[in-house]
Order: structure tokens, then C-alpha cells, then sequence
């Protein structure tokens, strides 16, 4: 699986967007992009995941550049809530094995 | 509940101890991963079940680690011999058949060593 980079922390206000980046410029053309975040003391949840097209479901939007080699994750309207660690996985869907995760971005809502 | 159950939620052990760590994975949930999370990183692979067959136990960091999964559902993450490197938060995740589906998290178990 692609490795990913990821800034190691972000601040954003509440109510304002959040962009979080990710790099996976060794992407291949059959490996999808996965979101999870990890609120303190829980385990990871998942958010959305893509391959090409930009994705949005009612927790986030996803958008992917069309060399696929970054991707942005979209809080529209971020709240306290959403402060947590997000962490951008690159996989083979049809790879049954786990996901590798990376030390992930620690986003901080402020109000 | 409907989600993944992890037991006990937190254990301290004293070094040399053995101790047995339970995932209750999402009923019908094929698959069943074990990580390690230490403090401030991201979660680390452990191990890989599919039904009870344990397919990938690659990530496990030394052969006092141990995961079983004898009837396809509870699975069991024993550490023998613990040591103060062991200490660390272990997660467990289920996803239902095929990978098309995502993972489940349940809300791991802190296993303290001292």
C-alpha cells in the first residue's frame, strides 16, 4: 500500500471550515483513498473514502486531485467535536488485510 | 450493543505477568484485526482474522504475543511475560464479509505494565 504524509497538526476555528491535507504521491491507479479520525480515548471511526471522484456524505467531503497524488478532507462547519487525530490511509479495496495507519494530523477546534 | 465490545477497558500489569485481552467483534463480522497503539502514535497492524483462520500475524512484535479466534466470533490478544514496552492501548476492529465494507473500532483496552 502507498504511504501517505500528512501535516502533523492544524488549529481551526469553530464554525469555519477544516481542510486537512494529504499527500500519497505513489498512489496507484487501483489503491483508494480512506479517512478515519480518532477522538481521545476512542477508537478510530471511519469518515469517507474515495478513489477519483470527490466524495461527501453527511460527515465530511472528500476531494481528489486528478493525479490523484493529494487529497483534501472537508469539515464544512467544524465544532469542538470534531476535535481529534484524522488519519489518511491509502489501500487496495480488494485487499482483505488491515489498514496502515501513519501518525495522522491532530486537528483543534477552537471557539 | 451493536458495536465492537473490548475487555477489561483498562489493565495494569505487573512485569512478567500474562494477560488476556477480549474483542466481541460486531456479530457476523467476518474479518478481525488486533492493533497496538502506543502513546501519540497512530495505531500499529497486529494481526488479521478471517472467520477463525488468523491469515496475517505479521505486525505481532515478539512470540510472547498471541491471538486466537477458535470459533470465527470472540477473539483473544494474550501477552505473556509482560514487559514495560507492552504498555500500550490495544484496539480491535471488525468489518462484515468482503473488504468493500469499512472497519468497526472498538474503544481498545489500555494495558499498563509496571
Amino acid at each position: 500500500d502507498a504511504k501517505t504524509t500528512q501535516p502533523t497538526s492544524m488549529d481551526c476555528a469553530e464554525g469555519r471550515a477544516a481542510n486537512l491535507p494529504c499527500n500519497h504521491s505513489t498512489i496507484s491507479g487501483n489503491e483508494y483513498v480512506y479517512w478515519y479520525r480518532q477522538i481521545h480515548s476512542q477508537g478510530p471511526q471511519y469518515i469517507i473514502h474515495g478513489l477519483k471522484n470527490n466524495e461527501t456524505n453527511e460527515m465530511a467531503s472528500l476531494i481528489i486531485t486528478e493525479d490523484r497524488k493529494s487529497s483534501t478532507l472537508i469539515l464544512p462547519h467544524a465544532t469542538l467535536r470534531d476535535t481529534a487525530v484524522y488519519y489518511c490511509i491509502v489501500r487496495v479495496r480488494s485487499n482483505n488485510n488491515d489498514m496502515r495507519f501513519g501518525a495522522g494530523t491532530r486537528l483543534t477546534v477552537k471557539p | 450493543g451493536a458495536g465492537v465490545s473490548q475487555s477489561p477497558r483498562y489493565k495494569v500489569a505487573k512485569r512478567g505477568q500474562d494477560v488476556a485481552l477480549r474483542c466481541d467483534p460486531i456479530s457476523g463480522h467476518v474479518s478481525l484485526f488486533w492493533y497496538q497503539q502506543a502513546l501519540g502514535q497512530g495505531p500499529e497492524f497486529l494481526t488479521y482474522f478471517q472467520n477463525e483462520a488468523q491469515l496475517d500475524k505479521s505486525g505481532l512484535p515478539s512470540d510472547r504475543f498471541f491471538a486466537e479466534r477458535p470459533e470465527g466470533s470472540v477473539s483473544t490478544l494474550k501477552i505473556q511475560r509482560t514487559q514495560q514496552e507492552d504498555s500500550a492501548v490495544y484496539l480491535c476492529a471488525s468489518r462484515p464479509q468482503g473488504s468493500m465494507a469499512e472497519a468497526f473500532f472498538g474503544q481498545g483496552t489500555r494495558l499498563t505494565v509496571v
